[in-house]
């Protein structure tokens, strides 16, 4: 693994139906987040864990949840998924507080 | 509140030609950090620059460069003699100490630049 990964690249998930969207860094940065993107609206923070073990909401956090259980992964769960959450989804890692932010290749879903 | 503001929602040029994107920013902390971030139609987002809120010097990077002036709240990318590889939407962010979301971003709405040949 090199830099940050996310899977699945693409999904179409019925309505009602749980998801996991999958995230991982390997440059061991303390701070990892969820975004989505969506057209007109730019990026939107979900959910950010600023170290292991701790999480946090942000603006859009409502049907979302997040876990931090080991520096290198921060899956989003959509625990039933609804029309609205259609989106792109990037996660996205920082070293320390105010560094950059590098951002995984993005999980493109589709609910239905 | 914290806000970036990107009030061109789509430029189009020539190549060649010079073009600035704008950025203005809304902040009641005095320390923050200002980003530009490039995203092709491959869909990636990359990092283009940090700067914090006590370094007003202007930057240059090969044929960008950014205009950062306290003053204004303002944070401004320009792309000299553009190319169509800078086809690309560009977003401004803010973060600061005062964020409530700790050290996310705070993203503008993005810029589409189109380059044609």
């Amino acid at each position: 693994i090199a830099g940050i990964t996310q899977a699945p690249t693409s999904q179409i998930l019925a309505a009602g139906r749980r998801m996991t969207l999958r995230c991982t860094q390997d440059m061991r940065h303390n701070a990892m987040y969820w975004y989505r993107q969506d057209l007109g609206l730019g990026l939107r923070l979900i959910h950010y864990s600023n170290t292991a073990g701790t999480t946090g909401k942000g603006e859009v956090p409502d049907g979302y949840s997040v876990s931090r259980a080991n520096t290198d992964d921060f899956p989003l769960t959509l625990a039933s998924a609804v029309p609205s959450q259609t989106s792109v989804y990037f996660c996205a890692s920082s070293l320390e507080v105010n560094n950059e932010q590098f951002f995984g290749p993005g999980t493109r879903l589709t609910v239905l | 509140a914290q806000k970036v503001t990107q009030a061109q929602t789509e430029i189009s040029v020539v190549e060649k030609e010079d073009v600035t994107l704008d950025c203005v920013y809304e902040t009641r902390d005095t320390t923050y950090y200002l980003f530009w971030y490039k995203q092709p139609p491959s869909g990636e987002l990359v990092f283009l620059i940090r700067r914090n809120s006590f370094d007003e010097q202007n930057e240059i990077s090969g044929r960008y460069s950014w205009n950062f002036q306290k003053s204004t709240s303002s944070f401004n990318f320009t792309i000299t003699a553009s190319q169509v590889v800078d086809s690309a939407v560009y977003f401004c962010a803010l973060s600061d100490l005062a964020n409530q979301a700790g050290t996310a971003l705070i993203f503008g709405k993005g810029t589409t630049l189109s380059v044609s040949s």
